[in-house]
């Protein structure tokens, strides 16, 4: 079944540690995107990618970096500098068309948790 | 910033009853989408709109984009329990990128 892996699915970490969720995907999608929910609060972009190799900041990219060495995989890590980790946080990917913002397709989502 | 603002926040209902929420942008949109998240789970896309006063339906779900592309409804027919969730819009504005509405949680009481 094509869809979007993402691991862990629950993350305890402690304060001053980075950590490295992974996001993998066989949609065969060119852009890919985390996000992060709050309670109470929408989907706030932290980066994407729509190549290979290239990324760009979203809304609230500090404390945050990604790299995109494969088409299938976007890992995010959340460094020691994000003042507020707590989070849940989700991946996504779309394929890029003509239209401007194309369909997204979500993983399960990571909920980090900071001691 | 553009920005994406939904009213209600929230919404309790008896199950039968009708629903809408309400979707506005700072900024005209080339499209908007619509999702909805279970409790627990993640965004699922629902539907998107493209044309100016287009209006789509799905059931008892009917989309409404608003004549100057900057708002845009989800309106439910006789909700039931299985509507439960967030529904949120997105809109993609002059960044080319989707801007997510605060979304709003629905709850249906049977």
């Amino acid at each position: 079944d094509g869809g979007i892996t993402q691991s862990p699915k629950y993350l305890f970490r402690k304060e001053g540690q980075n950590v490295t969720l992974s996001c993998e995907q066989n949609l065969n999608h060119d852009a890919m995107y985390w996000y992060r929910q709050d309670p109470g609060q929408g989907l706030r972009l932290i980066y994407y990618s729509q190549i290979v190799n290239d990324f760009q900041k979203g809304d609230i990219a500090e404390g945050y970096s990604v790299s995109r060495e494969k088409k299938e995989s976007f890992p995010l890590t959340v460094t020691s500098a994000q003042k507020n980790p707590t989070a849940f946080y989700l991946c996504a990917s779309s394929s890029l068309g003509t239209s401007g913002a194309n369909v997204l397709t979500f993983g399960a989502g990571s909920r980090l948790t900071v001691l | 910033g553009q920005q994406v603002m939904q009213i209600p926040q929230y919404q309790h209902v008896q199950e039968g009853e009708d629903f809408t929420t309400y979707c506005n942008s700072s900024t005209t949109l080339s499209n908007i989408q619509w999702y909805k998240q279970r409790p627990g789970g993640h965004p699922v896309f629902l539907i998107q709109l493209v044309k100016s006063g287009e209006v789509k339906k799905q059931k008892r779900l009917t989309f409404q984009f608003g004549e100057a592309k900057k708002n845009s409804s989800l309106h439910i027919t006789a909700t039931q329990t299985t509507d439960v969730g967030t529904y949120f819009c997105a809109g993609d504005g002059a960044t080319n990128k989707l801007i997510f509405g605060t979304g709003t949680l629905l709850a249906v009481q049977p």
